[in-house]
């Protein structure tokens, strides 16, 4: 079957970097995205991955490894209003989207 | 309005009733999809629509049914609802369906449905 795992839950202080991780078995792939959802609210698009590597968009970046089946959110300079859901996505072989159930990341003052 | 509006925010509901659930968007989007949210799994996908006209069945459709009249519009009914149903319903849109390359989704607010 598919799966896409990731940690339940973290916990981070403010100004500080965390890593959130993704790992992926699907049928096929054609891309990973992360979006970022506040408690009571909607999924919003944070980044897009389709090739190994790193992107960077301000202070978070998305890296990938498709070898691994791997993938993470990295967050820095930390600020209150990151504290939410963060959902990762795989688009498998048939273009559908198979959704983690997302790591709630709570910041600390 | 900008985006998508759903309607109602919020609805409790008896088992056995019906209930429609609305979603309307003006982004023009082509492809529109049903998701639910439950604590603990991953968005999962209840019914799609390419474009106006044609639907699809998602991994979970059974007890439920969508219409696609135009563009805009891509209401979910609960023909009969269970207890199982209750749950978060969002509503999304996207330019295209399928394809490769990011076809990013833009997400209603949520419908929230507690069947008793």
């Amino acid at each position: 079957g598919q799966n896409i795992d990731q940690p339940t839950e973290m916990t981070a202080t403010e100004g500080a970097i965390v890593q959130i991780n993704c790992t992926y078995q699907t049928s096929g792939f054609n891309g990973l995205f992360w979006y970022q959802q506040h408690a009571g609210e909607a999924p919003t698009f944070l980044s897009y991955n389709v090739l190994d590597g790193l992107e960077e968009k301000g202070r978070f970046s998305s890296f990938l490894s498709r070898s691994k089946g791997y993938s993470y959110l990295l967050l820095k300079e930390l600020q209150m209003k990151d504290s939410a859901s963060y959902l990762c996505a795989v688009k498998d072989s048939n273009y559908q989207l198979i959704w983690g159930a997302g790591t709630k990341l709570i910041i600390k003052p | 309005i900008a985006g998508i509006t759903q309607a109602p925010t919020s609805q409790i509901l008896a088992a056995g009733r019906r209930m429609t659930l609305r979603c309307t968007q003006d982004m023009r989007h082509n492809a529109m999809y049903w998701y639910r949210q439950d604590l603990g799994l991953g968005l999962r996908l209840i019914h799609y629509s390419n474009t106006a006209g044609t639907t699809g069945k998602g991994e979970v459709p059974d007890g439920y049914s969508v219409s696609r009249a135009n563009t805009d519009d891509f209401p979910l009914t609960l023909a009969s609802a269970v207890p199982s149903q209750t749950s978060v319903y969002f509503c999304a849109s996207s330019d295209s369906l399928t394809g490769f390359g990011a076809n990013v989704l833009t997400f209603g607010a949520g419908s929230r449905l507690t069947v008793l």
